[in-house]
């Protein structure tokens, strides 16, 4: 299975404030994406990171709201701006290995509390 | 887009007995089927999946079978331990776009 890392792993933040979660992954991962998981319920795509360009953003979400860039094939980053208590949720970096497997492996997650 | 429903919502069986989580989904064009469990403060973690050319497919105690006329898919644990309790995802994807789409998850709680 692919190795995905990603910091922080937890936090407290202010309401207000902005806060990026980085994600690293091993050289297997083709496709990276950005999921949220809020308390309680299933896992909602975000967006497809796309190297070296402008992160495909699912309906709802958008980009001044969750910035994503992804620099090089193996690393990106997620910003959730401008935070609110609805954005308190469980923020996971997940890798893809590409072919027609779609096998979808994820990081440990970034739990965001916002106070 | 894809829709993916997924019941129960919540399962209790006693320890020993089997489990069945079943899925529908939307899109005939879907060919790939994972199941994920998640366990309290955990990441989700792929247990098992399925492609569209396989009606069935068994890792020891955990079998994923797949109606694609019907649309539906179902995980089958036998012989529950309480370590299998956690959140079930059922999940869909269309080959070569990689995009996945997850059920709503199913708590599993094997009483010992």
């Amino acid at each position: 299975s692919a190795v995905i890392s990603q910091k922080p792993s937890r936090d407290i933040c202010q309401r207000g404030t902005s806060l990026t979660i980085q994600c690293q992954v091993d050289s297997q991962v083709t496709m990276m994406f950005w999921y949220r998981q809020q308390p309680g319920q299933s896992l909602t795509l975000i967006a497809t990171a796309n190297q070296g360009s402008e992160a495909t953003y699912e309906s709802g979400f958008v980009i001044d709201k969750f910035p994503i860039s992804r620099p090089n094939l193996t690393f990106s980053t997620l910003t959730v701006s401008n935070m609110s208590p609805e954005d308190s949720s469980i923020y996971l970096c997940s890798g893809s290995t590409g072919g027609s497997g779609n096998t979808i492996y994820f990081g440990e997650g970034s739990w965001l509390t916002v106070v | 887009g894809e829709n993916v429903e997924q019941h129960p919502s919540t399962l209790s069986v006693q320890e020993g007995d089997s489990a069945v989580i079943k899925c529908t989904y939307s899109d005939s064009a879907s060919n790939y089927f994972p199941w994920y469990k998640q366990e309290l403060g955990k990441r989700p973690q792929l247990i098992i999946d399925i492609r569209s050319n396989v009606g069935e497919k068994k890792d020891q105690r955990i079998a994923v079978t797949l109606n694609k006329t019907a649309k539906h898919f179902s995980l089958h644990i036998t012989e529950t331990q309480p370590e299998d309790s956690a959140v079930y995802f059922c999940a869909a994807s269309i080959g070569g776009y990689q995009k996945v789409t997850f059920g709503t998850g199913t708590k599993l709680q094997v009483i010992p």
